[in-house]
């Protein structure tokens, strides 16, 4: 079956540094979604890609969707307090029988 | 946010207990869904329904029994449950169940199984 990989599973920074986490398909995905999960919090939608070689921006935040569709990126720059949380991938290969699969996450911590 | 609203938020129950999660959505979608979340793990679905007809059911043990009486409420019927079945449960909706489609997540209810 379809599988999504996130790496790395955590990671710690100091504020002001950046910040990427990284997602892999076993198959080409049809669209990726990137959620946010604060501590204690549930997941929350944060951007949708479509097409090969998107790229879309929030503030500091780039999102990036793979030439292949099979693999998409999130970066942070410059991460604050606030972007603590765990960031989840979940993409969808398309055909009859949908299924959104989720990434296990990474996690960031960020050091004041 | 209040799109989606879970109750209890917090539950402890021994493994003879029958307790029942209750999800409602505010949104106006047509489908619902129940995930399990454990430490560790990736989010797993459990259920999915859409127009109040289930249309996934992920293999999971017949001790967790949904119920979507409609589009907007969604219930998960716990009975006999195990220790490892522990765990965050969020329910989520979305307009459909089309794999584009963003979906919107309650707060969850962390369930202790003793």
């Amino acid at each position: 079956g379809q599988q999504v990989m996130q790496i790395p599973q955590y990671q710690h920074v100091q504020e002001g540094e950046d910040f990427t986490t990284y997602c892999n398909s076993s198959t080409t995905l049809s669209n990726i979604q990137w959620y946010k999960q604060r501590p204690g919090g549930h997941p929350v939608f944060l951007i949708q890609l479509v097409k090969s070689g998107e790229v879309k921006k929030q503030k500091r935040l780039t999102f990036q969707f793979g030439e292949a569709k099979k693999n998409s990126s999130l970066h942070i720059t410059a991460t604050q307090t606030t972007d603590v949380g765990t960031y989840f991938c979940a993409g969808e290969s398309g055909g009859s029988n949908y299924k959104l699969t989720f990434g296990k996450g990474t996690l960031l911590t960020v050091n004041p | 946010e209040t799109g989606v609203t879970q109750t209890p938020r917090h539950l402890v129950m021994g493994m003879t207990n029958k307790k029942s999660l209750k999800c409602e959505q505010h949104l106006g979608h047509n489908a619902m869904y129940w995930y399990k979340q454990s430490a560790k793990k990736p989010l797993e679905l459990m259920f999915v329904y859409n127009f109040k007809e289930q249309t996934e059911n992920n293999s999971v043990p017949s001790r967790f029994s949904p119920e979507c009486p409609n589009s907007s409420h969604l219930f998960l019927h716990l009975h006999t449950l195990q220790p490892e079945d522990s765990a965050l449960y969020l329910c989520a909706s979305s307009q459909g169940t089309g794999g584009w489609e963003t979906q919107y997540f309650g707060p969850g209810t962390r369930l202790l199984v003793l």
